[in-house]
């Protein structure tokens, strides 16, 4: 069965204290990891795509990893505004005919002044 | 460029009572999605379209039924509304599969408490 695991749950930060957010997938045939920000009481705003173990993506002061087995999404010198949800899902195989996303459940990262 | 709207953003229902959600999207996207997100649950698939005139279940059907009359709208309806169903419902939209850039859209959500 596909499977997404996000963690930690939630994070707290510093201003400026660098951290990573882990995505750990089991999926039959990968065809796409997605990263998500969702603000509160708002829907979810995509962030970036991985398709291959060894990509890397970048956007101001975050940068998505991807291996065989997980994403990271690493989050240098965070500011307040980068408190959020950030959520990871895949696309299988199975679910490219129909671009259906599997979820996780999210990683809640508030950044403190 | 609206993007993907959805109505209303709040609704409280008595079990029993039913409701349509709509989803309205701009950008010319041929799938559409319904999911719910519950605490601690992540957004679960309700039911998709993948064409005008065409549905099909997700992972969390019953329920629920939907319509996809014209390309840029997608309905959900709650025929008998139970508190099992309070949540928050998110509309997606996104180009057909096959190329790389066809990530979903999602609209800003409905908050549905049903007491």
């Amino acid at each position: 069965e596909d499977q997404v695991t996000q963690s930690p749950e939630a994070l707290r930060l510093q201003e400026g204290e660098s951290s990573s957010l882990n995505c750990s997938y089991t999926v039959s045939g990968l065809r796409g990891l997605f990263w998500y920000r969702q603000d509160p009481g708002k829907g979810p705003e995509f962030l970036f795509t991985l398709y291959s173990a060894g990509e890397e993506k970048e956007k101001e002061r975050l940068k998505a990893t991807l291996t065989k087995k997980e994403s990271f999404l690493h989050i240098t010198a965070p500011k307040p505004e980068d408190s959020a949800t950030y959520l990871c899902a895949v696309r299988s195989f199975y679910g490219g005919a129909t671009n259906k996303l599997i979820f996780g459940t999210g990683t809640l990262l508030a950044v403190q002044p | 460029n609206a993007g993907v709207t959805q109505t209303p953003k709040f609704r409280v229902l008595k079990t029993g009572q039913s409701m349509t959600l709509l989803c309205a999207q701009d950008m010319n996207h041929e799938y559409m999605y319904w999911y719910r997100q519950d605490p601690g649950m992540g957004l679960r698939l309700i039911h998709y379209s993948v064409g005008e005139g065409t549905t099909a279940k997700g992972e969390v059907p019953d329920g629920y039924n939907v319509s996809r009359l014209k390309k840029q709208n997608f309905l959900l309806g709650l025929e008998s509304a139970a508190p099992s169903q309070t949540s928050v419902y998110f509309c997606a939209s996104s180009y057909a599969s096959g190329g790389k850039y066809n990530e979903q859209f999602f609209g800003p959500g409905t908050r549905l408490t049903v007491l």
